[in-house]
């Protein structure tokens, strides 16, 4: 079945350290997003991209960092340098462009 | 002023009941999306507008793209406990989605 997938489902790692969540759709849809989300916040878009080896920065890119080297991957690495890692990130896809996007399930990070 | 402002943050009904939320902007948008999320899902689409004036049903759930371009609204009829969660509209701007905070939605026992 066509979809997105993200993983891990949970994700706990000790502060300092950096990791990378992982977002895979075989949609065929030329643009990825990433948004975090806090309790009451909304959905906040922290990168997209696009088209392949290109990507934007969204509202809250600091401590982030994305790829885009092939058209069904954009995996998202929180770093060190995220003042605040723990939240819930959800990854979507459109067909081109700011389209109606279909979301995956979501990893949920938790920073100890 | 890009901004998404949904009202109201949340919502306690009774099993039964219609529902009303709204999604405002000082700005123009040329397309108003709702979204749907269950606790620790990813949010599903429940209808997307494209047209002002535009009204849009699927199922119980009814949205209209404001006739202004700044706002829609969505309703949802005869509530059951499935429809807990929380309601999300989104619009895009250049290349962009963008949210508003979403709607929590409670019906009581």
């Amino acid at each position: 079945d066509g979809g997105i997938t993200q993983s891990p489902k949970y994700l706990f790692r000790k502060e300092g350290q950096n990791v990378t969540l992982s977002c895979e759709q075989n949609l065929n849809h030329d643009a990825m997003y990433w948004y975090r989300q806090d309790p009451g916040q909304g959905l906040r878009l922290i990168y997209y991209s696009q088209i392949v080896n290109d990507f934007q920065k969204g509202d809250i890119a600091e401590g982030y960092s994305v790829s885009r080297e092939k058209k069904e991957s954009f995996p998202l690495t929180v770093t060190s340098a995220q003042k605040n890692p723990t939240a819930f990130y959800l990854c979507a896809s459109s067909i081109w462009g700011p389209t109606e996007a279909f979301f995956g399930q979501g990893t949920r990070l938790t920073v100890v | 002023g890009q901004q998404l402002n949904q009202s109201p943050q949340s919502m306690f009904i009774q099993e039964g009941e219609d529902v009303s939320m709204n999604c405002t902007s000082s700005s123009i948008f040329n397309t108003w999306l709702w979204y749907k999320q269950d606790p620790g899902e990813g949010p599903v689409l429940l209808i997307a507008l494209y047209k002002a004036g535009e009204l849009t049903s699927n199922g119980r759930l009814t949205a209209q793209f404001g006739i202004t371009r700044k706002d829609s609204f969505l309703n949802i009829s005869a509530s059951i406990p499935s429809d807990v969660g929380i309601y999300f509209c989104a619009s895009n701007r250049d290349d962009k989605i963008i949210f508003g905070k979403g709607t929590r939605l409670h019906i009581l026992p």
